[in-house]
């Protein structure tokens, strides 16, 4: 069974110039979860997708933050314009559903904001 | 959810049963204790979950305290490529939140 993928798996950019990843998460996984993940600290949530909707975005600063899953399948998170305080790990997890016990998560995509 | 504390790192020598212990002083009864892990530039991966009763799985085993305040990971025979670290989380079964971690424990497992 494919895991979720993500790309890209690293990507240095300017701070105010905006950057995308992608996410394509296990087939037939309902739930799409984006994480982020400063060094040295746990992942922290900022957004969870059910089928192509949004179940939660209290988490993500949506004045430069956007998230979409237009099919209910692969997923973009999209940051413009990016703050080095935004240099991170972004992971993308599924799950079977909302109340599946087990996510499974991609490798991650490292941001430098520079 | 319930907030967890879990020692910064740890230390274990190759072989040896690894025990990775987290306090969750106000778990609530419907509350599951998760441990997930992350090996260096990979993603979070799930290990075991239980609510009061000791559960193994191929991977570890988990022994909750009778109070249910805290539980003990154990690693039973600890290889380099378990260095890690290690989450613990406290989470509704059935919730349909995201997880929250906290810092984990990073785990060295020593040659």
């Amino acid at each position: 069974e494919a895991g979720v993928a993500q790309s890209p798996r690293y990507k240095i950019i300017e701070k105010r110039q905006s950057v995308a990843f992608w996410c394509n998460p296990i087939s037939g996984h309902a739930t799409l979860y984006w994480y982020q993940q400063i060094l040295g600290q746990g992942p922290k949530l900022l957004i969870q997708f059910q089928n192509n909707g949004v179940v939660d975005d209290s988490q993500l600063p949506k004045d430069r933050f956007s998230a979409e899953r237009l099919k209910g399948v692969d997923s973009t998170l999209k940051i413009q314009p990016a703050k080095l305080e935004d240099s991170a790990v972004y992971l993308c997890a599924s799950s079977l559903g909302r109340t599946s016990e087990e996510q499974y998560f991609g490798p991650g995509t490292r941001l430098t904001v520079t | 959810d319930a907030k967890t504390t879990q020692p910064t790192s740890m230390d274990c020598a190759e072989g040896r049963a690894a025990n990775l212990p987290c306090n969750h002083s106000t778990i609530s009864g419907n509350e599951y204790v998760y441990w997930y892990r992350q090996i260096h530039s990979q993603g979070p991966q799930y290990i075991i979950h239980g609510l009061k009763n000791n559960e193994t799985n191929e991977m570890a085993s988990l022994i909750i305290t009778e109070d249910r305040k805290s539980s003990t990971l154990i690693l039973p025979h600890a290889t380099l490529r378990d260095t890690a670290v290690y989450y613990c989380i406290v989470r509704v079964e059935g919730g349909a939140d995201g997880l929250t971690f906290g810092k984990g424990t990073h785990l060295i497992i020593q040659p």
